[in-house]
């Protein structure tokens, strides 16, 4: 089953704008991450953000966590059409549990 | 040394067949998980083993599914009898001590077509 739940489901920006992604999850999370895929294979490890923290930055982006509305966002400033890929949130619950990933976002930045 | 390694990059098999996929995880790490990449779907978790703990098989989809990890390393998936529903890009990933379902290190995966 999923938990985490991102949204929109397709962004399309142009390049320079910032994108910003929103991830929703059910339960309370130990952590919650961001990857990347670019032409639907292998994921990149974007960004992790524990359940004690409220915001984190790492080059251009900068992620959110607001557990009380259990929500989260990946903004990524003055995008490049490099960052065309999909973005998915995954998260974590419990002591020894799995990592869930929700179903993605694909964001396109046109040149 | 190199990153993950999945083999064959892609698998076309006849329903009823039995496949085995491969994957090789990144020197050192301990952690090495499976999961299921449908056409525009997330990624469904299978299975994660953890040095030299029970294996978690929780998502395995049914008992046409293992895997196994020999020496802490290699892992193999195998699926019996293959069904066209298995169709899926099979992905690997490893995480390295101390950072187990916190940072996972992908490979590219296995297209698995079961026509």
């Amino acid at each position: 089953s999923q938990q985490g739940e991102e949204d929109p489901q397709a962004l399309s920006i142009q390049e320079g704008e910032n994108a910003t992604m929103n991830c929703s999850y059910k339960t309370s999370i130990n952590n919650l991450q961001w990857y990347r895929q670019n032409s639907g294979r292998g994921l990149v490890h974007l960004i992790l953000i524990r359940s004690n923290e409220r915001e984190k930055h790492s080059g251009r982006l900068r992620v959110t966590l607001d557990t009380s509305k259990k929500s989260s966002s990946l903004l990524i400033t003055a995008s490049r059409a490099a960052d065309t890929a999909s973005y998915f949130c995954a998260t974590v619950s419990g002591a020894n549990s799995k990592l869930t990933f929700g179903k993605g976002i694909t964001l396109s930045v046109r040149p | 040394g190199a990153g993950v390694s999945q083999s064959p990059s892609n698998k076309v098999t006849e329903k009823g067949k039995d496949v085995e996929l491969r994957c090789d995880p990144i020197s050192g790490h301990t952690a090495l998980y499976w999961y299921r990449q449908s056409l525009g779907q997330g990624l469904e978790f299978l299975i994660y083993f953890q040095g030299n703990s029970a294996p978690d098989k929780s998502g395995l989809p049914s008992d046409r599914f293992s895997a196994e990890r020999t020496g802490g390393s290699v892992s193999t998936l195998t699926i019996q009898r293959t069904q066209q529903e298995d169709s899926a890009v099979y992905l690997c990933a490893s995480s390295p001590p101390g950072t187990e379902n916190e940072k996972l290190f992908f490979g590219s995966g296995t297209q698995l077509s079961v026509l």
